[in-house]
């Protein structure tokens, strides 16, 4: 069964540093891998995606993540991290192709950023 | 583009009563999903449609939920009658072309039962 694993539920970084939250995910075939931000009291909203071709992915606001199939993960990193990121990011496999319904999130890591 | 609404964006309820929340997804968008959001569980998808038709409940955690899509611009989530660990953060998200799309997701709902 798919599942994905975000074993930080909270991080603290202090603004201009760098930023990497960790994702692992458990799927048989080539997954579809997702990066989610929700800010208190919104929806989600993507950062970025995985479907295939290159391995490092952009996304908005300056975030990028990489997927090694070789150690089932996604991890989302960012250079220097701003006062505005602090929100909670969820990570998202999907079976893809638009019938297997189910996009599985993790728990979410909760990011505060120190000033 | 107003993106997916969703209304109320707060409910409190005595249990026991009926709830209904409400979404317009985006507009040419042909999936919708309804998921609920808890501490504990995280988020988990409760259904989703298809043009307008059901097509994975098996997330809905018993009779008392219910849903539907009467056209494409709207579908609702019915719980009745309702109980204290109904809630939750209730989202309502619209894609085009199901997985291999982005979710679009509203702003949600949080329910509360007494």
């Amino acid at each position: 069964a798919q599942s994905v694993t975000q074993p930080d539920i909270h991080i603290t970084v202090s603004e201009g540093a760098s930023l990497e939250l960790r994702c692992n995910y458990s799927y048989g075939a080539t997954p579809y891998l997702f990066w989610y931000v929700q800010s208190p009291g919104q929806g989600l909203q993507l950062l970025l995606k995985y479907f295939s071709g290159d391995t490092l992915v952009q996304g908005i606001k300056g975030f990028e993540a990489e997927f090694k199939r070789s150690q089932s993960s996604f991890n989302l990193r960012k250079p220097s991290v701003h006062w505005s990121d602090a929100a909670e990011y969820f990570c998202a496999v999907g079976a893809g192709g638009g019938s297997q319904g189910n996009l599985i999130f993790g728990k979410g890591t909760k990011l505060s950023v120190k000033p | 583009d107003a993106g997916v609404i969703q209304s109320p964006r707060h409910e409190v309820t005595e249990m026991g009563q009926e709830v209904t929340l409400r979404c317009k997804p985006i507009s040419g968008h042909d999936y919708l999903f309804w998921y609920r959001q808890t501490m504990m569980r995280g988020l988990e998808l409760l259904i989703y449609f298809n043009n307008n038709v059901p097509i994975d409940d098996s997330g809905m955690p018993e009779d008392r939920f219910s849903a539907k899509m009467p056209n494409a611009s709207f579908s609702t989530l019915k719980i009745q009658p309702s109980e204290p660990r109904d809630s939750a953060v209730y989202f309502c998200a619209s894609s085009l072309r199901g997985l291999s799309a982005v979710l679009h997701f509203g702003n949600g709902t949080r329910l509360t039962v007494t």
